[in-house]
């Protein structure tokens, strides 16, 4: 069974630039959530994608979007970047079934200069 | 709205020794879950144990218990024999259920940097 992977790992970009991070779900999951973790802090949700629509999303801008993809993989693009977007950002997947675990992935870590 | 307070920034244990990480909990919800997350350097969160707000045993899982107090929402981890490799950030979480379905979304508290000392 894959588990959740994520790419790129590390990542840098300029003020204003726009950045796109992929999220490839465990196998058999249909949900996949994004969430930003900042240094320091604990993951904050963006928003989660299920059977290719957004199904909630966390106090984020709309600069931030996603797509879900018909095989359940995931991105998460951020627009007109700022110094603050700079974090790890981590791509959990899931099913709709009555299950409570999210699988993380690694993570991307953005650094904004 | 859901909220997850961890007062402890950091915690040491001397290894094979238990130790306690604190976590509270605010929620007007009657049904909810609650998680432990560990996130070692490396940055992926590994899952460690839940609880929902309607089991009446707290949860365990190998060296990992949940000390589940409703009364007082208090949902605090308790490792037992702590080793080496225990050295991680520890997140407590809490589970939402919007109205609409099906979503699932995290709240995580600010993490428990915990050391365990040789």
């Amino acid at each position: 069974e894959t588990g959740v992977t994520q790419s790129p790992t590390h990542l840098i970009k300029t003020r204003g630039q726009q950045v796109t991070l992929r999220c490839s779900s465990q196998s058999g999951h249909n949900t996949v959530s994004w969430y930003q973790q900042a240094l320091g802090q604990g993951p904050q949700f963006i928003f989660q994608y299920y059977r290719e629509e957004e199904n909630g999303r966390g106090n984020f801008p709309p600069r931030f979007s996603g797509l879900q993809f018909p095989n359940y993989s995931s991105e998460l693009n951020v627009n007109a970047l700022e110094l603050d977007d700079s974090a790890l950002y981590l791509c959990a997947s899931s099913t709709d079934t009555d299950t409570y675990e999210q699988y993380f992935g690694p993570g991307t870590r953005l650094t904004v200069t | 709205a859901q909220k997850i307070t961890q007062t402890q920034p950091g915690m040491f244990v001397q290894e094979k020794e238990a130790v306690t990480l604190d976590c509270t909990y605010d929620t007007s919800d009657q049904s909810y879950g609650l998680f432990w997350y560990k996130q070692p350097s490396s940055g992926e969160m590994i899952f460690l144990i839940y609880q929902g707000s309607y089991d009446e045993q707290n949860a365990t899982e190998g060296r990992y218990s949940l000390n589940f107090q409703k009364a007082r929402k208090s949902a605090n981890l308790v490792i037992s024999a702590s080793q080496l490799g225990d050295s991680a950030m520890y997140f407590c979480a809490m589970r939402e259920v919007w109205s609409s379905g099906s979503a699932r979304q995290l709240t995580f508290g600010s993490g428990t940097q915990l050391t365990v000392l040789p």
